[in-house]
């Protein structure tokens, strides 16, 4: 069973980065899978972030793709997220999920989540 | 990057089906078989029913069905209970992204 943990601070100031790992468990996250970010506002729907594969292969959601980086650590089993100059709109719960497959178009895994909140 | 177009909310009694539409363009939904569904349980994580349009992950009970038609898809659920009372969201390759996400249909079971 494969298990995903988030982790990273749940404050965030306003214009800093935010920053997540996702530790992956009972799965090398070497395998034909790629490695996603979703996040879900207060209250609303869920927004695709963007999504790596273990060779470094990145995909981000044009939306933020300015402001976002992706990264995977195969030796510690685990990718990360950066998101620089937040706001309060960046407030949300952040979701890492595992694909189903190497196509990286659904996700089957997701870990808890976990509320990062924008303020000073 | 527009999101895919889902009802706000719909309604079924228990033992009813009800269906969920999603509906895209030719960028996404009308020209890749790529559709999944995902279950959101208040505070929970979304959970995946349904994948590539039509497939139902191992586990997942066979009153889930998805189809697809031109620009939109849809989650039909058969034999509505209690326990699926919960939000619904579709999601989709898109040309554009690769990746987009329905608004969002709450699901009550009254």
């Amino acid at each position: 069973q494969v298990q995903l943990q988030e982790s990273g601070p749940g404050l965030v100031k306003p214009s800093d980065t935010l920053s997540l790992t996702c530790a992956v468990s009972d799965y090398s996250i070497s395998s034909s899978n790629w490695w996603g970010w979703i996040r879900q506002p207060p209250g609303k729907g869920l927004e695709w972030i963007g999504s790596i594969y273990y060779s470094g292969s990145i995909y981000y959601n044009p939306s933020l793709k300015s402001r976002v980086t992706m990264s995977v650590d195969t030796s510690k089993n685990q990718f990360s997220l950066k998101l620089s100059s937040v706001t309060a709109v960046d407030t949300a719960v952040y979701y890492c999920a595992r694909t189903g497959d190497s196509s990286g178009y659904y996700f089957d895994y997701w870990g808890q989540g976990t509320l990062v909140t924008v303020s000073s | 990057q527009s999101a895919l177009t889902q009802p706000a909310s719909v309604s079924g009694s228990p033992g009813q089906s009800i269906t969920i539409s999603c509906t895209g363009t030719s960028s996404d939904v009308g020209s890749y078989n790529y559709v999944s569904w995902y279950q959101q349980h208040p505070g929970k994580a979304p959970k995946l029913m349904i994948y590539d349009v039509t497939n139902r992950p191992s586990g997942v009970s066979n009153r889930f069905s998805g189809s697809k038609s031109g620009n939109t898809a849809s989650l039909t659920i058969s034999g509505l209970q209690a326990e699926d009372e919960a939000d619904y969201y579709c999601s989709s390759y898109t040309s554009s992204s690769p990746l987009v996400f329905g608004g969002g249909t709450k699901l009550t079971v009254l």
